[in-house]
């Protein structure tokens, strides 16, 4: 049984452009969610996709998107970046009505 | 919405002694309670979990306790060794979104270090 992968593992970018993370969901599990973890901070729930269709949100800007796809991989697209978004991605994913929510090893991206 | 706080921030102790950190949550609607350890350059891994309907569990050397009134909850590690060392932190679920999985709320961590 395959982890939640993500990648990139790191990433630089420079303030004003666009991202494009990845993450492939583990074996079995079709629920899909993303967190932003600033460094010293507890994870932050950016939003949740469920059947490729957005399943909650948090507090969040609409310059973050994502996408799932049909064998339940996810993409997080963040536009504009700021300063500010330089931080841990993480992804996370669930069995359909489960609780447990197992995370990959994140995408670190620096705006600079 | 939801808001967990943890304490300690940091939590030092001797290899072997007990550890314990404690997050009381603001919302009577949660239900589920995972505790996460991250260590440096990682995602979390989840080592214990509880549901509303428990007050207690426990798996080897870790333990978790709710108390649903006072809306707190707690994570104890017994017999602590070295490899103890990461960043702990709870986090609070009204269990599953419509469909799928959950939104957890999390807590602001502790650094557990564990001294030989």
């Amino acid at each position: 049984e395959t982890g939640v992968t993500q990648s990139p593992t790191h990433l630089i970018k420079t303030r004003g452009q666009q991202v494009t993370l990845r993450c492939s969901s583990q074996s079995g599990h079709n629920t899909v969610s993303w967190y932003q973890q600033a460094l010293g901070q507890g994870p932050q729930f950016i939003f949740q996709y469920y059947r490729e269709e957005e399943n909650g949100r948090g507090n969040f800007p609409p310059r973050f998107s994502g996408l799932q796809f049909p064998n339940y991989s996810s993409e997080l697209n963040v536009n504009a970046l700021e300063l500010d978004d330089s931080a841990l991605y993480l992804c996370a994913s669930s069995s359909q009505g489960g609780t447990e929510a197992f995370f990959g090893q994140g995408t670190r991206l620096t705006v600079v | 919405g939801e808001n967990v706080e943890q304490h300690p921030s940091t939590l030092s102790v001797q290899e072997g002694d007990s550890a314990v950190i404690k997050c009381t949550y603001s919302d009577s609607a949660s239900n589920y309670f995972p505790w996460y350890k991250q260590e440096l350059g990682k995602g979390p891994q989840l080592i214990i979990d509880i549901r509303s309907n428990v007050g207690e569990k426990k798996d080897q050397r870790i333990a978790v306790t709710l108390n649903k009134t006072a809306k707190h909850f707690s994570l104890h590690i017994t017999e602590t060794q070295p490899e103890d060392s990461a960043v702990y932190f709870c986090a609070a679920s009204m269990g599953g979104l419509t469909g799928g999985g959950n939104k957890l709320t999390f807590g602001t961590g502790t650094q557990l270090k564990v001294e030989l």
